[in-house]
């Protein structure tokens, strides 16, 4: 089974600063996969940066970046120069297979981020 | 480019009555398709999964259904409501020819059971 750990359930930032959500995870799995997607107030669930587990270089995406640390079974988002509209709900998920092609997402509890002028 | 698309946005319903809730993918074909249920505060649980036209897999057992009457159109159903329905539902879509297979989501339905 896997298992994905979000410790901080709120997090304050202020606007132009970096900052961390923090994510651990559980797996037996060699080959699996790491998400986070964003969810503002409206719902929708916005994708912002995958870490595959056999990914040398810790994935980056404009102002994401993800910090992959295997042996730690960790990846971090870090959130560059933090500006109001990343206020939101934050998730942490990992791939694990189902049957077929299909994969399953399993999320974390979420880290709502709070990001202050 | 691809678009997924949910209605309706928002919905209240009493117990017991019948629920229909649609999901259609635009730009894609052969995805595989996804209703996850999100309670308030929490975050998602897998309800259903499909790989293919009347092809249905489900994760937990409840009072749900789901159906793939065609290959880019998702249902989700329930004969009687109750109470525990109430939730906010997403439907999502991946590539299966991808790799990394990001699942995308749709806006979501607000269901409130009454």
């Amino acid at each position: 089974a896997q298992k994905i750990t979000q410790t901080q359930p709120g997090m304050f930032v202020q606007e132009k600063e970096a900052v961390t959500l923090d994510c651990t995870y559980d797996t037996s799995d060699q080959s699996y996969g790491l998400f986070w997607y964003k969810q503002p107030s409206s719902g929708e669930m916005i994708f912002l940066i995958y870490q595959g587990s056999y990914d040398e270089q810790n994935a980056t995406e404009g102002r994401y970046s993800l910090n992959f640390q295997k042996a730690r079974k960790s990846a971090n988002l870090v959130i560059s120069a933090s500006q109001l509209g990343d206020s939101a709900m934050y998730f942490c998920a990992m791939r694990e297979l189902l049957s077929g092609s299909a994969r399953q997402l399993t999320f974390g509890s979420g880290t709502q981020l709070t990001v202050l002028p | 480019s691809q678009t997924i698309h949910q209605w309706p946005a928002t919905l209240v319903q009493p117990v017991g009555s019948p629920l229909s809730l649609e999901c259609t993918v635009e730009g894609t074909s052969n995805p595989n398709l996804y209703w996850y249920r999100q309670a308030a505060g929490r975050g998602l649980q897998l309800l259903f999964y499909s790989i293919g036209i009347d092809q249905i897999s489900s994760e937990v057992p409840q009072n749900l259904s789901a159906s793939r009457p065609q290959d880019r159109q998702f249902i989700l159903s329930s004969k009687k409501l109750l109470l525990s329905d109430s939730g906010f539902y997403l439907c999502a879509w991946s590539d299966a020819n991808r790799v990394q297979e990001t699942q995308y989501f749709g806006p979501g339905t607000r269901l409130l059971v009454l």
